[in-house]
C-alpha cells in the first residue's frame, strides 16, 4: 500500500507570491490533515478535511486555505506569502474507521522557503 | 489555555541505555494522547495512541504511560539503539465533536543516542 505522498517536496517562492501544495492520502483514507512545522513553533495544526468538508481549523490567518477533492486528495494554498511562512508543511491521512483513535500517517512534507 | 509541555528539550544517552521522556498537558476536554517519532527530514510516525481509560501502551521497546488525573504522560525507551535518535512529539487531542478532534502538539524532545 503506497504511503502519503506530497508534492512538491521542495519549493522556493518570494514574498507576495502564492503557493499550492498537494497531498495524496493512503488509498481508502478519507481524512486529511495539514500541519506547519517550524523550528520556533514546532508542529501546528492547520486544518482537517473529511469527505470534502473542512471539519476543523487551527489558528492561522485566512491566507491559508485548503480543499479536498472527491478522491480524497487535498490541496493547501497560501496566498500573499510572508517570510514567516517558511516551514515544513506536513500532510497526514487516516481512515477514521475507529473514530478519533485512528493512526495518522504522515507524508514526507513539502519544504517551503520564502525569500 | 490548552497546552502540551515536553521535557527534557533534548537528551543524549549511550546505546543500550534506557530513557524516559515526559509530557504534561492542560488540554480539555481530553480525547486521546499520541506519541510520534520524527526522524530528521521525515514526517512523524505514530508510536502509541491512548485514551482516557488506558494507562499503559507498548510498541516494541517503546512504552507509553498516561495518568489522566495528573495530566501526565511518559514515553519509556528500553535498550536504546542508534536508530532511536529522533525527535519525539507528544500530541493531545481535545474532544471538539469533529472527526479527529483539535490537536495540540508539544515541541518535542530531541533524543540522540551515542555509540
Amino acid at each position: 500500500k503506497a504511503g502519503v505522498t506530497q508534492t512538491p517536496r521542495y519549493l522556493i517562492k518570494t514574498r507576495g507570491q502564492q503557493v499550492t501544495l498537494s497531498c495524496s492520502p493512503i488509498s481508502g483514507h478519507r481524512s486529511v490533515s495539514w500541519y506547519q512545522q517550524t523550528p520556533g513553533q514546532g508542529l501546528q495544526f492547520l486544518f482537517e478535511y473529511f469527505s470534502e468538508t473542512q471539519r476543523n481549523k487551527g489558528n492561522f490567518p485566512g491566507r491559508f486555505s485548503g480543499r479536498q477533492f472527491s478522491n480524497s486528495r487535498s490541496e493547501m494554498n497560501v496566498s500573499t506569502l510572508e517570510l514567516g511562512d517558511s516551514a515544513l508543511y506536513l500532510c497526514a491521512s487516516s481512515s477514521l474507521t475507529s473514530g478519533r483513535r485512528d493512526t495518522q500517517y504522515f507524508g514526507p512534507g513539502t519544504r517551503l522557503t520564502v525569500l | 489555555k490548552n497546552q502540551v509541555e515536553q521535557s527534557p528539550q533534548s537528551l543524549i544517552i549511550l546505546e543500550g541505555k534506557n530513557c524516559t521522556l515526559q509530557c504534561n498537558y492542560t488540554v480539555s476536554p481530553f480525547s486521546n494522547l499520541r506519541w510520534y517519532k520524527q526522524d530528521t527530514g521525515r514526517g512523524p510516525v505514530s508510536l502509541t495512541i491512548m485514551t482516557f481509560s488506558e494507562n499503559t501502551k507498548s510498541n516494541g521497546r517503546y512504552t507509553a504511560t498516561l495518568d489522566a488525573d495528573t495530566k501526565q504522560s511518559s514515553l519509556h525507551i528500553t535498550a536504546s539503539q542508534l536508530s532511536d535518535s529522533a525527535s519525539y512529539i507528544c500530541v493531545v487531542s481535545a474532544d471538539r465533536g469533529s472527526t479527529l478532534g483539535r490537536l495540540y502538539f508539544g515541541r518535542g524532545t530531541q533524543l540522540t543516542v551515542w555509540p
